[in-house]
C-alpha cells in the first residue's frame, strides 16, 4: 500500500511553455501533499505545502506565480510551471500524507523536467 | 537547516551489514528520528522511524542512543540494490521533512 504516482515521468519542453505534473495517491487520502525540486548531485529542497482545499504554501524563495499548486481532492495534486525556462529544468518529486500524526510521508517517483 | 550530521559516504561489502550513523545532538523530546533512502533517479523511499526505542522492520534496524543523540541505521545483508544515498532525518509530528545531503552508500561486489 502507499503508492504515490506521477505523471508524467519525464517531458520535454520548450522555453515560455507551461508544465502540468500530476501527483496521485493511489489507494490512500492525502490531506498534505508536498512538492520538492532536485538539481544535479543535490538534495531535495522543499518547494510548497498544500493541504486539500486550501491554497498552497511556499517556502522562501519560491515563486508562487511560477509555480501553481492545486490539491482539488484528498487523491490529487498537480503542479504547474508557468513560462518554463531553462533554469527551471529539473526533478520535481511530490509526497503524501495521510492526517495520521506522525505518520511517514510516501513520496512518487519523480518527474524529469528538461526546458530547451 | 539540517538538525542532522552524516558522513558525506560510506562503503560495504555485499552481504555485509552496513552501519549508517548519524548524530542528532539538538534533538528534542518530541522529534522522531527518520530514514529514507533514494536510489539515483527515483523518489525517496521510506525505511525507518523511531522515537527512543530501538526499531526493526523487513528493511533495517533502527538504533537510538539513550540520550537520542545519535543513531545507527543497519541494513543487516547489503545488497547491491541498497546502493542510494541515505537520509536521516528528525522531526516533530507535523512538521514538513526537510532532506540534508545524506550519506552516500555505495555497495561493493
Amino acid at each position: 500500500g502507499a503508492v504515490v504516482s506521477q505523471h508524467p515521468s519525464w517531458v520535454i519542453c520548450k522555453s515560455g511553455t507551461s508544465v502540468k505534473i500530476e501527483c496521485r495517491s493511489l489507494d490512500f487520502q492525502a490531506t498534505t501533499m508536498f512538492w520538492y525540486r532536485q538539481f544535479p548531485k543535490q538534495s531535495l529542497m522543499l518547494m510548497a505545502t498544500s493541504n486539500e482545499g486550501s491554497k498552497a504554501t511556499y517556502e522562501q524563495g519560491v515563486e508562487k506565480d511560477k509555480f501553481l499548486i492545486n490539491h482539488a481532492s484528498l487523491t490529487l495534486s498537480t503542479l504547474t510551471v508557468t513560462s518554463a525556462h531553462p533554469e527551471d529544468s529539473s526533478f520535481y518529486i511530490c509526497s503524501a500524507r495521510t492526517g495520521t500524526w506522525y505518520n511517514e510521508q510516501f513520496f512518487g517517483p519523480g518527474t524529469r523536467l528538461t526546458v530547451l | 537547516d539540517a538538525k542532522t550530521t552524516q558522513p558525506t559516504s560510506m562503503d560495504c561489502a555485499e552481504g555485509r551489514a552496513a552501519n549508517l550513523p548519524c548524530n542528532h545532538s539538538t534533538i528534542s523530546g518530541n522529534e522522531y528520528v527518520y530514514w529514507y533512502r533514494q536510489i539515483h533517479s527515483q523518489g525517496p523511499q521510506y525505511i525507518i522511524h523511531g522515537l527512543k526505542n530501538n526499531e526493526t522492520n523487513e528493511m533495517a534496524s533502527l538504533i537510538i542512543t539513550e540520550d537520542r543523540k545519535s543513531s545507527t541505521l543497519i541494513l543487516p545483508h547489503a545488497t547491491l540494490r541498497d546502493t542510494a544515498v541515505y537520509y536521516c532525518i528528525v522531526k516533530g509530528g507535523s512538521e514538513k521533512l526537510v532532506f540534508g545531503k545524506g550519506t552516500k552508500l555505495t555497495v561493493n561486489p
